[in-house]
Formats: C-alpha cells, structure tokens, sequence
C-alpha cells in the first residue's frame, strides 16, 4: 500500500494570506488526524476527521479549520497567516475501524510564514 | 490538564551501548502508549506500543516499560546504531469519548560512532 503523501511539500506564505494543505491517506483508513510541530515543541494536535466529521479539536484558534471528503482525503486551512503559523504540519492516518491507535505520518508540508 | 513530557531533551550514545529514553505521562486513565521515531525531514514511524494492562514489552533491539505508580514510560534500544539517531516521541492515548492521542516534546537521541 502507498503511505500518506502530503502536498505541497514546501510552501511559503506571508502574514494575512491563507493556505491550503492536503493529505491523502493510507488506502482503507478512515481516519485522519492534522499535527503542527514546531522548534522545541511536540506535536500539537490539530483536530481528527473521521467518516468526513470532525470528531476531535486541539486548543487552536478558529483560523484552523479542515474537512474530510467521501475519500477520506482531507484538507486542512489556516486564514490570516501568522508568523507563528510557521511549522511542519503533519497528516497521519488511522484504520480507527480495526480498533488501532497505530498511526502513520505522511512526511509533511513545511510552511513559513513571511 | 492532560500532558506527556520528556525528561531529556538530548541523549548522546555510543554506537553499540544501550539507550534509556524516558517519558513521564499526567493522565492516570490513559490506557495505550506508543514510541514514535523521527528521522530529520520524515515524519514520525512507530516503533513499539504498549498496552495499560501491561508493564512491558519487547520487539526486535526495544523494549518499552510503563510504570503505572509513577506514570513513567521508558523506551530501552539495545546495541544502539547510528541509524538509531532521530527524535524519539512517546504518546498517550486518552479514551473517553472520541479517543484523543497526546504527543510529548521529543527527545533527540544522537549515536557517537
């Protein structure tokens, strides 16, 4: 099976502008859950989508939002960049329908804010 | 509320000793660890998991060890190899609802030749 893929890769945006980010997931999982990961942080938890509805949310501002389609693709969208929106956003993927936690990361879309 | 952190953020090894890479957890109702490993531009890989009911487990060179009294997790690699250096992430898996899993800070384990 193909891994997550992530696109872009790399992006570059400046403050007030807005992106986009897609991930695709494994080929069956459901699942799909968003991470922003930072210098000196962990991975913060953005939300989880599942079955195409938002089933869990970090503590993140409404600026980050995101959607699931029939496919189980999903994107997430961040309006009014920040300069601390610079980050390695990851996408991980989940069969939640087997009952695992076992997730897998695509390898990430590294976006900097100018 | 809910935390998972690292105890050092770096780890310097020598190839071939063993690696001790601990984690302390805040949510008692956890019930379902993992260690993830990151290698510089990739995201994190799965290493090795462990259930609440359990107080260790083995896979091929690591071995977890969860110590429910103190809420420690710890993550053993034998014979520790350069391809070993990366960050190493433990997460809890907090049930209740929908099933939330919280990631620690990393700790950065680097492998002298």
């Amino acid at each position: 099976k193909a891994g997550v893929t992530q696109t872009p890769r790399y992006l570059i945006k400046t403050r007030g502008q807005q992106v986009t980010l897609s991930c695709s997931p494994i080929s069956g999982h459901r699942s799909v859950s968003w991470y922003q990961q930072t210098p000196g942080q962990g991975l913060q938890f953005l939300f989880e989508y599942f079955s195409e509805t938002q089933r869990n949310k970090g503590n993140f501002p409404g600026r980050f939002s995101g959607r699931q389609f029939s496919n189980s693709r999903s994107e997430m969208n961040v309006s009014t960049l920040e300069l601390g929106d610079s980050a390695l956003y990851l996408c991980a993927s989940r069969d939640r329908g087997q009952g695992s936690y076992e997730q897998y990361f695509g390898p990430g879309t590294r976006l900097t804010v100018t | 509320g809910e935390s998972v952190g690292l105890h050092l953020p770096t780890l310097s090894v020598q190839e071939g000793d063993n690696s001790i890479i601990n984690c302390a957890y805040s949510n008692s109702a956890s019930d379902y660890f993992i260690w993830y490993k990151q290698e510089s531009g990739k995201g994190p890989q799965f290493i090795i998991d462990i259930r609440s009911n359990m107080d260790k487990r083995q896979g091929q060179r690591v071995t977890v060890l969860l110590n429910k009294t103190v809420k420690h997790l710890s993550l053993q690699i034998a014979a520790t190899q350069p391809g070993d250096s990366a960050v190493y992430f433990c997460a809890e898996n907090t049930p209740g609802g929908y099933q939330k899993v919280t990631f620690g800070t990393g700790t950065k384990l680097q492998v002298i030749p």
